[in-house]
């Protein structure tokens, strides 16, 4: 069974620009999470999708950040304009649902650096 | 304060020997928990999911949960050079929430 897909798997871009991230979950899986990783620390939740709805995306930071999950399987992370502090690692996981199946699998994430 | 604690290490050890990790937590709500191995420029890997107190082995591998202490273990025995990557546990409190993690072990198995 393949994993969570992740697309691309590294990025460079320079502050201001725009940048996008994908992520294809497990299939069946209607959860999808993506989380931020910084160097050195664990990963931190940026929102939390159940099927097509974000249920969860308080520490969004809706200024610059926007996602969607368009019929509830594939997932795009967007950054407009990137700023230095994104450079970081952007994780995507997949549960099969938020109840009983609720062990999250992660992707290989994609590395931003932003200059 | 973080709501996770987690020595960052690195933990270094002798191959066979046994590895013991713990993370601390100050919220009395996290009801599942979880370790994850991350080697470098990889995802984080899930490698044990508990919901309640108590013992839970798999393998190689047994964790540790004592609600009362806030407190969970991770042991890994006969350890091999090629678990040596970074440790993090991680909690929540309802199935299918967010994951707090703490900030994860560094482990070294020396051959």
């Amino acid at each position: 069974e393949a994993g969570v897909v992740q697309s691309p798997r590294y990025k460079i871009i320079e502050k201001k620009q725009p940048v996008a991230f994908w992520c294809n979950p497990i299939s069946g899986h209607n959860t999808l999470y993506w989380y931020l990783q910084n160097l050195g620390q664990g990963p931190e939740l940026l929102i939390r999708y159940e099927n097509e709805e974000a249920v969860d995306d308080s520490q969004l930071p809706k200024d610059r950040f926007s996602a969607e999950r368009l019929k509830g399987v594939d997932s795009t992370l967007k950054i407009q304009p990137a700023e230095l502090g994104d450079s970081a690692v952007y994780l995507c996981a997949s549960s099969l649902d938020g109840t009983g199946g609720s062990e999250q699998y992660f992707g290989p994430g994609t590395r931003l650096t932003v200059t | 304060q973080k709501e996770v604690e987690q020595d960052p290490g690195p933990l270094s050890v002798p191959e066979g020997a046994i590895v013991s990790l713990n993370c601390t937590y100050s919220n009395s709500a996290f009801q599942y928990f979880m370790w994850y191995r991350q080697y470098s420029r990889k995802g984080p890997e899930l490698l044990m999911y508990t919901y309640s107190s108590g013992n839970k082995e798999d393998g190689r591998f047994t964790a540790q949960v004592d609600k009362s202490s806030k407190y969970i273990s991770l042991f890994i025995r006969d350890s091999q050079p090629s678990d040596s990557a970074t440790y993090l546990c991680a909690m929540s409190v309802a199935a299918g929430n967010k994951l707090t993690f703490g900030g994860g072990t560094r482990v070294l198995v020396k051959p």
